[in-house]
């Protein structure tokens, strides 16, 4: 199946810093893919929809001046987690939509983010 | 509104066969998705339905009637490693996927 890797698997950072997290799809071009965020025992949560040469689409409650993202090309799609807080701690995965029928889903391996 | 239900958690016993079921109400159906899960790791696809019926991919198979908004995950002979959430997902009419909050299975020996 189609291989999505995503970078860096854990960060622990400063408040008020920002933290960029890279998903690339490295066996096929991916013009959309979606990240998303998950607490624990929660489910997914779907943040934004990243297109390829456009503008993400933000999900509602998603604020778009702190979750930066960025897709600057078929294969590569960054997420920003600008001035990030405590409560900015999270688990973020990024997910791209594989070539064949079914619409299958790849995911990246996630990013665990901790904000001392 | 949009809704998919799966049960929070269940408790199954080494080598025995569980069900995990699965209701939605969509703006839309372009086919339901299973998805594995292990703490603190990414989801892995298990299966795709988008006709009624039954998909059957080795000791997992997975049951679909659109009429009835329903669908069931089948794990049989289960081993240890099973053990993780399980993941519905109904992707609607704008091929957004749609996630319940995943049902996490606990395998006992």
């Amino acid at each position: 199946g189609a291989v999505v890797s995503q970078h860096p698997s854990w960060v622990i950072c400063k408040s008020g810093t920002s933290v960029k997290i890279e998903c690339r799809s490295l066996d096929f071009q991916a013009t959309t893919m979606f990240w998303y965020r998950q607490f624990p025992k929660q489910s997914l949560m779907l943040m934004a929809t990243s297109n390829e040469g456009s503008k993400a689409t933000y999900e509602q409650g998603v604020e778009k001046d702190k979750f930066l993202i960025n897709h600057a090309s078929l294969t590569l799609s960054t997420l920003t987690v600008t001035s990030a807080h405590p409560e900015d701690s999270s688990f973020y995965i990024c997910s791209a939509r594989g070539t064949g029928d079914t619409g299958e889903l790849f995911f990246g391996e996630g990013s665990r983010l901790t904000v001392l | 509104g949009q809704n998919i239900d799966q049960p929070t958690e269940m408790t199954a016993t080494e080598g025995a066969i569980v069900q995990i079921n699965c209701t939605y109400q969509t703006s839309g159906f372009n086919g339901l998705f299973w998805y594995q899960q292990h703490a603190g790791e990414a989801p892995t696809f298990l299966s795709y339905n988008v006709l009624d019926g039954l998909e059957e991919k080795g000791r997992f198979s997975s049951f679909l009637s659109r009429s009835k908004g329903y669908s069931y995950l089948l794990l049989k002979e289960l081993q240890m490693k099973d053990s993780a959430s399980y993941l519905c997902a109904v992707m609607d009419s704008n091929y957004q996927l749609i996630w319940g909050a995943g049902t996490k299975l606990i395998i006992k020996p």
